[in-house]
């Protein structure tokens, strides 16, 4: 039972190229996340949804538009790709979100590995 | 700027071995310290989420601790094993709730 998961797992896309990445979390939890893993490997925030609504939103290019249809899915839309938008996408969920005073333990999904050429 | 940093970048150890590593962070605005495991080609798993100074959290051989006044934690593991080679990963949320994770800690344990 996969208790985060992503879809798809790898893609492969032309820049300028309008796609998408699914997350799903069957764990019952409020919130979710979706995180960034830029070329030197660092994790970094994109968004956080809590039912439904968002709740962080970094300084990410407006071409990134997260949609929360319910809240046991997080999807991230991003249009016009370009090559630096290359990376690895996580999506993660939590119980609560942070200020949870400790219940906000995430867990992640395997990740997308996008490739913009 | 948040900064946080982790050391030491990598560390090679042998199979029984107990190691450390620490995780720096800002000593204002703290709310809250987050620990985790990350294989290859797997997702970052939650070990520890610290919320106190002077926390101590445990999950079998692995250990760590907070000192939130002076913007420190401490990660330790006792008789490491193989399958414990691993990133380590620390992340501080600030009371405004940004998070910024460090960069990691690769650990290696040779058999």
């Amino acid at each position: 039972d996969t208790a985060v998961s992503q879809t798809p797992k790898y893609l492969v896309t032309q820049m300028g190229n309008d796609k998408s990445i699914k997350c799903e979390q069957n764990l019952g939890h409020d919130t979710m996340y979706w995180y960034k893993q830029d070329s030197k490997k660092f994790l970094k925030i994109m968004f956080s949804y809590n039912n439904k609504e968002l709740i962080i939103n970094e300084t990410v290019p407006n071409r990134f538009s997260p949609k929360s249809p319910d809240k046991a899915h997080l999807n991230l839309h991003i249009n016009s790709l370009e090559l630096g938008d290359s990376a690895v996408y996580f999506c993660a969920s939590s119980f609560t979100g942070f200020g949870g005073g400790g219940q906000e333990t995430q867990y992640f999904g395997p990740g997308t590995r996008l490739l913009v050429l | 700027i948040l900064n946080v940093e982790q050391s030491p970048q990598s560390l090679h150890v042998q199979e029984g071995d107990s190691t450390n590593f620490t995780c720096s962070f800002p000593s204002s605005n703290f709310y809250a310290l987050h620990w985790y495991r990350w294989e290859t080609a797997k997702s970052p798993e939650a070990l520890f989420v610290m919320t106190l100074n002077g926390d101590e959290k445990k999950k079998g051989r692995i250990s760590a601790t907070l000192n939130t006044k002076e913007g420190y934690s401490y990660l330790y593991i006792k008789g490491s094993q193989p399958e414990d080679s691993a990133t380590y990963l620390c992340a501080f949320l600030d009371s405004s709730y940004k998070l910024i994770f460090g960069s990691g800690t690769r650990l290696l344990v040779r058999p």
